[in-house]
């Protein structure tokens, strides 16, 4: 799979928009951008993927750059239940993968009140 | 519908003792994942089922560890003569694996602890 590359950290104030962005030059493609987060001493969450298209659900929104080079996750209006460490992953879609996962340090988003 | 279940959630054991631990997947989903995280540490990949089968068990660190799955649905992580080393949360997930479905949904854990 793809390396990727994420700020360390980021701060965003309460009922703000959170935008994480993700850069994941190499991606192949076949290759889907997949985002997780872990809150702390919680298992890790999925939140949402794409292959080329925008994507939203009612957790968040994925921009997805025309060149699929990069990645922005959009918390509309983030909540300090938010604060987590936030992991971009791309993942091939071809039947040979088997879809374990490798974090990298992923951000760390900090939502203050 | 019902996620990813583990038990036990927390289990405490002597150095040399074996631990069985259980997850029980998504019904339907044809993959799933045994992971360990140490207290500050990232995500480790231990073992891949699809099915019943494991064609991917390159994380296990060891022969103590081993790992089994049946009727493509509960699966069983056995640590055996466990080592200090082994303390961590053994994260289960399970998923589709298949095409553009390979999102994983992940149970609380099994906090393991070897004294």
């Amino acid at each position: 799979d793809a390396k990727t590359t994420q700020p360390t950290s980021m701060d965003c104030a309460e009922g703000r928009a959170a935008n994480l962005p993700c850069n994941h030059s190499t991606i192949s493609g076949n290759e889907y951008v997949y985002w997780y987060r872990q809150i702390h001493s919680q298992g890790p969450q999925y939140i949402i993927h794409g292959l080329k298209n925008n994507e939203t659900n009612e957790m968040a929104s994925l921009i997805i750059t025309e060149d699929r080079k990069s990645s922005t996750l959009i918390l509309p209006h983030a909540t300090l239940r938010d604060t987590a460490v936030y992991y971009c992953n791309t993942m091939g879609s071809g039947s040979g993968n088997t879809g374990k996962l490798i974090f990298g340090q992923g951000t760390t988003l900090q939502v203050k009140p | 519908g019902a996620g990813v279940s583990q038990s036990p959630s927390n289990k405490v054991t002597e150095k040399g003792k074996d631990v069985e631990l259980r997850c029980d997947p998504i019904s339907g989903h044809t993959a799933l994942y045994w992971y360990r995280q140490s207290l500050g540490q990232g995500l480790e990949f231990l073992i891949y089922f699809q099915g019943n089968s494991a064609p991917d068990k390159s994380g296990l660190p060891s022969d103590r560890f081993s790992a089994e799955r049946t009727g493509g649905s509960v699966s069983t992580l056995t640590i055996q003569r466990t080592q200090q080393e082994d303390s961590a949360v053994y994260l289960c997930a399970s998923s589709w694996n298949s095409g553009s479905g390979r999102e994983q949904y992940f149970g609380p854990g099994t906090r393991l602890t070897v004294t």
